[in-house]
């Protein structure tokens, strides 16, 4: 089945550091771009970066520019995202997404991992 | 910027009922470039139509999308139980690879 399997979330305090994973499985990572999206508690979805298949093309929404850097090992079929300086309102659940490029679309999501920022 | 306005906010039917949600563009998009996607609590968000009118893999035909410019529109003809969530449209921009969703549409149960 494919599948995409994120994980790193936890409770941290302002100002600190956070790294997520996203595994994927039964289908060729490399050939993909992928994607974050994040949804604050009572809000909806927000896209947060973007990544092609080779890391040549690289984006990011303009809530988290300079603070987060997203990455991807396509030997390990994984993406990350390197979560910074983080502050209250990063609070989410966190989504990683496959591209379909055909589709213009993100056609298969993770179930998600939670990061809480709180003092 | 393009943005994605949603209406209504919330919309409440029951089973059976049709179901029409618009999402519309600050400026003019290509068709291709519009999907939109399902979403319940606690589960993945799910892709539903994608180049503004096309179905993904598995979605049932009762969910239908349309529109073209700035206006586009989700109808959901006969409402199963299962289809009350919360949906939004996104829009991508391959030239500066931005990818902003609507603010979403919650359909509720009447």
């Amino acid at each position: 089945e494919v599948q995409l399997v994120e994980s790193g979330g936890g409770l941290l305090h302002p100002g600190g550091s956070l790294r997520l994973s996203c595994k994927a499985s039964e289908f060729t990572f490399s050939s993909y771009s992928m994607t974050w999206v994040r949804q604050a508690p009572g809000k909806g979805l927000e896209w947060v970066s973007y990544i092609s298949s080779s890391s040549s093309i690289i984006a990011y929404a303009d809530s988290v520019k300079g603070r987060f850097t997203i990455s991807r090992d396509n030997a390990e079929d994984s993406l990350y995202l390197q979560m910074n300086s983080l502050r209250d309102e990063d609070t989410a659940v966190y989504y990683c997404a496959r591209w379909e490029l055909l589709a213009r679309a993100f056609d298969i999501w993770g179930q998600g991992t939670m990061v809480t920022v709180s003092s | 910027e393009i943005v994605l306005t949603q209406s209504p906010g919330t919309l409440s039917l029951s089973p059976g009922e049709r179901a029409t949600l618009s999402c519309r563009a600050s400026q003019n998009i290509r068709s291709v470039y519009l999907s939109w996607y399902q979403h319940k609590v606690g589960q993945a968000p799910r892709l539903l139509i994608y180049g503004a009118s096309s179905r993904a893999t598995g979605i049932p035909d009762r969910f239908s999308g349309s529109g073209s410019g700035t206006d586009f529109t989700l109808t959901i003809s006969r409402l199963e139980p299962e289809d009350f969530a919360v949906y939004y449209c996104l829009q991508n921009d391959d030239s500066s690879r931005m990818y902003p969703f609507g603010q979403g549409t919650k359909l509720e149960i009447k």
